[in-house]
């Protein structure tokens, strides 16, 4: 079974309008941290925000939110006011386990985001 | 200057060369980490090295070589490598400690003919 669950290949948002990514996830740990990427067309992975299994508040970072809803193991990423810059590849990542020592990353399969004029 | 630097950034080889991929760290992290992204797939963890000992090896193929000399560079050497082998090969480091995110460097572009 997939660890990282993303199931828009691609999403379409115009300029200024909010968007929603989606993400679950599978795991049988009680600590776990859940992380978003965005990857531009030069290929480097860029952090957006974290989210971590105990974090009772959803995680914010400026135009990024994560609604982070545990019980039904789902991360979804809010993007408010999209800007064009915002188009690129979007990834979902899972580190498991606590103070595993290093912060290896189960990521999806991505969604692409396209943001129009 | 970035915080993980890769070189270098487009790579094409033959199957009978020897290369290698260069990362480097300007970060103070102590855990580096290369990942190969091909088409289509999900980005798959190929090493660890966490205190510069080697902590996580996913069954890849020995044709591709990991080195960590020091906390602050990552390589790694390929030799006889397959078409199927050309992709994205990241390189990112984080601290040790606690559950930080992982900071990638730009990628590597790498083709097999």
């Amino acid at each position: 079974a997939q660890k990282i669950t993303q199931t828009q290949p691609g999403m379409f948002v115009q300029e200024k309008e909010a968007v929603t990514l989606d993400c679950t996830y599978d795991t049988s740990d009680q600590s776990y941290g859940l992380f978003w990427y965005k990857q531009p067309s030069s290929g480097e992975m860029i952090f957006l925000i974290y989210q971590g299994s105990y974090d009772e508040q959803n995680a914010t970072e400026g135009r990024y939110s994560l609604n982070f809803q545990k019980a039904r193991k789902s991360a979804n990423l809010v993007i408010s006011a999209s800007q064009l810059g915002d188009s690129a590849m979007y990834f979902c990542a899972m580190r498991e386990g606590a103070n595993s020592g290093y912060s290896t990353l189960t990521f999806g399969k991505g969604t692409m985001l396209l943001v129009s004029p | 200057e970035t915080g993980v630097t890769q070189t270098p950034r487009h790579l094409v080889m033959g199957m009978t060369n020897k290369k290698s991929l260069k990362c480097e760290q300007h970060l103070g992290h102590n855990a580096m980490y290369w990942y190969k992204q091909s088409a289509k797939k999900p980005l798959e963890l190929m090493f660890v090295y966490s205190l510069e000992e080697r902590v996580e090896n996913n069954s890849v193929p020995s044709r591709f070589s990991p080195e960590c000399p020091n906390s602050s560079h990552l390589f790694l050497h390929l030799h006889t490598l397959q078409p199927e082998d050309s992709a994205l090969y990241l390189c990112a480091s984080s601290q040790v400690q606690g559950a930080t995110e992982a900071f990638f460097g730009q990628g590597t572009r790498l083709t097999v003919v």
